[in-house]
């Protein structure tokens, strides 16, 4: 079955400690995206991915890093967490960017303490 | 820059029509659209490339109108199905450097009543 998994989906954590929100599809895709929604905000896109070892900035990237080592996963870190990063979070995947259609995860709740 | 959508919320009953507009302030070069249920992760409607590029499946279809900036998305004889939050989302020029990037919309609230 095609699909993107996200993990954990829902985590609660405490400012400053370093998390990773893994992000794996099975469909080989070459476009991955993060995404962080929030109340009134809508999707905002954190970082996208056109390809292995090719990453780019979105709209909010401040406080976080990714890595594409692997075309199948796109991890999101969050070196030091803070409030303002409580949010539910999207990874997404598709062929290529232009695309008929477009795969988007489970999402991942996270609060920050 | 965010592009806007209009309207922010819409109410019908089943079998009515509703067009959700999305436009934006700098140049368009493609727009995607998805449908989003409380609790669930968005679901990709379609996607337009080209200016004048119309497209659609079943009772949904969507326009895109390059030289107004601007996409529409139509839903015909809704459904209660229909019901969830919709939002279009604009991608950069395939000639730039930021063409992988994508600016969604605040997004329209749909409800659908019997």
């Amino acid at each position: 079955e095609a699909q993107v998994t996200q993990n954990p989906r829902y985590l609660i954590t405490v400012t400053g400690k370093k998390l990773t929100v893994t992000c794996s599809q099975n469909m080989n895709h070459e476009y991955m995206s993060w995404y962080r929604q929030d109340p009134g905000l809508g999707l905002r896109q954190i970082y996208y991915s056109m390809n292995v070892e090719v990453t780019d900035k979105g709209d909010v990237p401040e406080g976080y890093k990714v890595s594409r080592k692997e075309k199948r996963n796109f991890p999101l870190i969050l070196e030091s967490p803070s409030p303002n990063q409580t949010s539910l979070y999207f990874c997404a995947s598709s062929e290529h960017l232009g695309a008929e259609t477009q795969y988007f995860g489970p999402g991942t709740r996270l609060l920050v303490l | 820059q965010q592009p806007v959508q209009s309207p922010q919320a819409v109410i019908l009953r089943e079998g009515e029509d509703a067009v959700i507009n999305c436009s934006s302030s700098k140049a368009l070069y493609s727009v995607h659209w998805y449908r989003q249920k409380h609790g669930e992760a968005p679901v990709f409607l379609m996607i337009l490339l080209k200016g004048g590029e119309q497209k659609g499946h079943e009772k949904i279809s969507a326009s895109f109108n390059e030289k107004k900036q601007q996409s529409s998305l139509y839903l015909t004889a809704s459904q209660l199905s229909y019901s969830g939050t919709y939002f279009c989302g604009t991608g950069g020029d395939a000639g730039g450097t930021s063409y992988g990037k994508l600016t969604f919309g605040q997004g329209t609230i749909l409800t659908v009543h019997p």
